[in-house]
């Protein structure tokens, strides 16, 4: 069964930095794209970036470019979306969601709300 | 950027009813990578169809995807009280792959 799993939601301060995680398991990791879509509270869903975690290849939106940063480590079969300097903006809820032939996402975690707050 | 627009905002149907949704997108997406997803509230959402028309697993057969180029279509056809939610189209042609504002199916 495929599975992805995603850390908990974090409570953070404008300008901390912020590393979270969604773990897969139940198939090969290398071998799919995985992405992150954000939702901020009663909004809807915003297309961040994917990620092939075979080669790395990485590519994001726009909007996103240069905010955040999308890693996976294959050894754990895990994925990543990281801030450097948190805003009150980046305040949502974001999930993690594995591509089947392309980004189309079969596959979602539960999803990590992020707050941040002073 | 492919720009895709969801119409209407807002449907207002019964039980047993069918429910038409829309999906358009500013320039032609190809191999018909369109997605639709249903959301509940509280809920991660959920994949329903991919490359326009093909069922994902586990997905009942009252949906069905259809459409091709710029013009996309959700049909549920006999709505069950469960299927009141949100649904999002989402292309996955191009890069950034991008998701329409979403339709609320609701409970008239």
């Amino acid at each position: 069964e495929v599975q992805l799993v995603q850390s908990g939601a974090e409570v953070k301060k404008p300008g901390e930095s912020l590393k979270i995680s969604c773990k897969g398991s139940g198939y090969s990791f290398t071998s799919y794209w995985i992405g992150w879509v954000r939702q901020m509270s009663g909004k809807g869903l915003e297309w961040m970036g994917i990620i092939y975690p075979g080669d790395s290849d990485t590519r994001y939106s726009p909007s996103f470019q240069g905010q955040v940063t999308i890693s996976a480590d294959k050894s754990i079969s895990t994925a990543y979306l990281q801030w450097s300097s948190l805003k009150a903006s980046d305040t949502a809820m974001y999930y993690c969601a594995r591509g089947m032939a392309a980004a189309d996402f079969h596959h979602w975690g539960q999803g990590t709300l992020v707050t941040v707050s002073s | 950027e492919i720009v895709l627009t969801q119409s209407p905002g807002t449907l207002s149907l019964s039980p047993g009813e069918r429910a038409t949704l829309s999906c358009r997108a500013s320039q032609s997406v190809s191999s018909s990578y369109l997605a639709w997803y249903q959301q509940k509230s509280g809920q991660a959402p959920r994949l329903l169809i991919y490359g326009a028309s093909s069922r994902a697993t586990g997905i009942p057969d009252r949906f069905s995807g259809s459409g091709s180029g710029t013009d996309f279509t959700l049909t549920i056809s006999r709505l069950e009280p469960e299927d009141f939610a949100v649904y999002y189209c989402q292309q996955y042609a191009t890069s950034p792959g991008t998701f329409g504002q979403g339709t609320k199916l609701e409970i008239k």
